[in-house]
This record gives structure tokens, sequence and C-alpha cells, in this order.
């Protein structure tokens, strides 16, 4: 299976934990991009990654959240002390640019439930 | 402020008949869109997409239909069936002046039902 790889699928975390959302893209994919999808709620733009560069973080809340796409490796997500308001189902998605509107493909998400 | 707005939560269809789900946007500077199904526990998948200067494009028993002038549009699925089930998204992008074509803007979604 060539698809967006995304684990682990269900994360629990304690207030004041770190939690790392790790995602491999498709297979000759180099542009990675994370949502965030509240209950009730569409799914929201986070972050912008290419190989080893953010592009574009807007999304991002300023604090405790951190996303990287090293050279070697799946991109991770990593929200550290965190709080209820964190809970909420994670999504990688991935494309081969964004040229000419390039479909983004999503994996299956991480739900993270913060006790 | 929500830029992209999926009114109707829900919807029941009979199998064999029409679904029309539809999608209201108000940011003019959109001018890609696209359609994503979710099964619970899944990711969104791409269905179909359009770009602002077409008004139909079609796929199969999927077509999606923009009217630029009222921002709306709507995704037609003919014939429906039971495994079209699913929750649909609504997703708009913008390339213009300021636009970033990469950073998809979503709605709520309507999760549609197809009874056999």
């Amino acid at each position: 299976n060539a698809g967006v790889m995304q684990n682990p699928r269900h994360l629990v975390r304690r207030r004041g934990q770190e939690a790392r959302l790790r995602c491999s893209p498709m297979k000759g994919h180099s542009h990675v991009y994370w949502y965030r999808q509240l209950p009730e709620e569409g799914l929201k733009f986070m972050v912008y990654l290419q190989k080893e560069n953010i592009i574009d973080e807007s999304g991002m809340p300023k604090e405790r959240f951190s996303a990287e796409f090293p050279k070697e490796g799946p991109s991770i997500l990593r929200i550290q002390q965190v709080v209820r308001g964190d809970s909420a189902a994670y999504f990688c998605a991935s494309s081969p640019g964004t040229a000419a509107r390039n479909i983004q493909y999503f994996g299956a998400g991480t739900r993270l439930s913060v006790l | 402020d929500q830029q992209v707005k999926q009114n109707s939560p829900s919807l029941s269809v009979q199998e064999g008949r029409i679904s029309i789900l539809n999608c209201d946007y108000t940011n003019s500077m959109f001018d890609y869109f696209l359609w994503y199904k979710k099964y619970p526990a899944e990711g969104p998948t791409f269905l179909i997409s359009i770009s602002s200067i077409k008004d139909k494009n079609e796929d199969g028993r999927f077509t999606v239909f923009l009217n630029k002038s009222a921002k709306h549009l709507s995704l037609h699925i003919v014939p429906s069936q039971p495994g079209d089930s699913a929750v649909y998204f609504c997703a708009a992008s913008a390339e213009g002046s300021g636009g970033s074509n990469y950073k998809l803007t979503f709605g709520k979604g309507t999760l549609l039902t197809v009874n056999p």
C-alpha cells in the first residue's frame, strides 16, 4: 500500500505530556500538509512542509506546536504540554508538488485524546 | 469566520435516486474547488474537482456544478448507491494574488445516507 501512512492511529496523553504524530507521504510525494479537525468541524490547515523546509505554518498555534519533515524519515507534528483543547483528529496529506493543482491525498489520521 | 459553508449537516436519499450536496463560499479569491468523501475512521478521499474557469465537471456518477456569481457549488451523485453513504466535504483554494493554492479551506461536511 503506497498511501499516506499515519501513526499512531490513536494516541492518549495526559495534560502536560508531549504528543508526537508521524506521517509518511505517498511514494514520490515531497510535499506534506497537516490539518486538524475538531469535533463537528471541518479540517483546518495547520502547516505545509517540503523536505527540510517549513513553507507555511500560518495555521499552526504559535506555542507548543512544531512540525518538521527531515531529509530522511517521516514528517513529525509535535505538541508539547498538551491541553484538553488539543483533542482532535490530525490528518496528514501529501502531494507531488503544488503546480497544476496537485490533489492532496490524505492519511487515515491520528486521533489524539487528552485526559 | 467560515469561508466555506455546508449548511446541511445531513442528507438521506433512496438508492437509485439523485443526491445533491450543496456548498457556499464567501471568499471571492477562491478559484479551485474540490469534493472529498470520508468514511468513519478513514481519511478524506478525493472525489472530484472544478476550476473557476468551468461551470461543470463530470466523472462517472459524480458531477460538480459551479455558480461563481452566486458563490455556490453542488455535487450531484446519480444514481446514488448505499456505498456512497459517507461524509462529504467541500474544499476550496486560491491561486490568485495573495492566495496559496496548497491551502485547502474545508466546510464542516454533510453526512449522506443512501438507503437501500
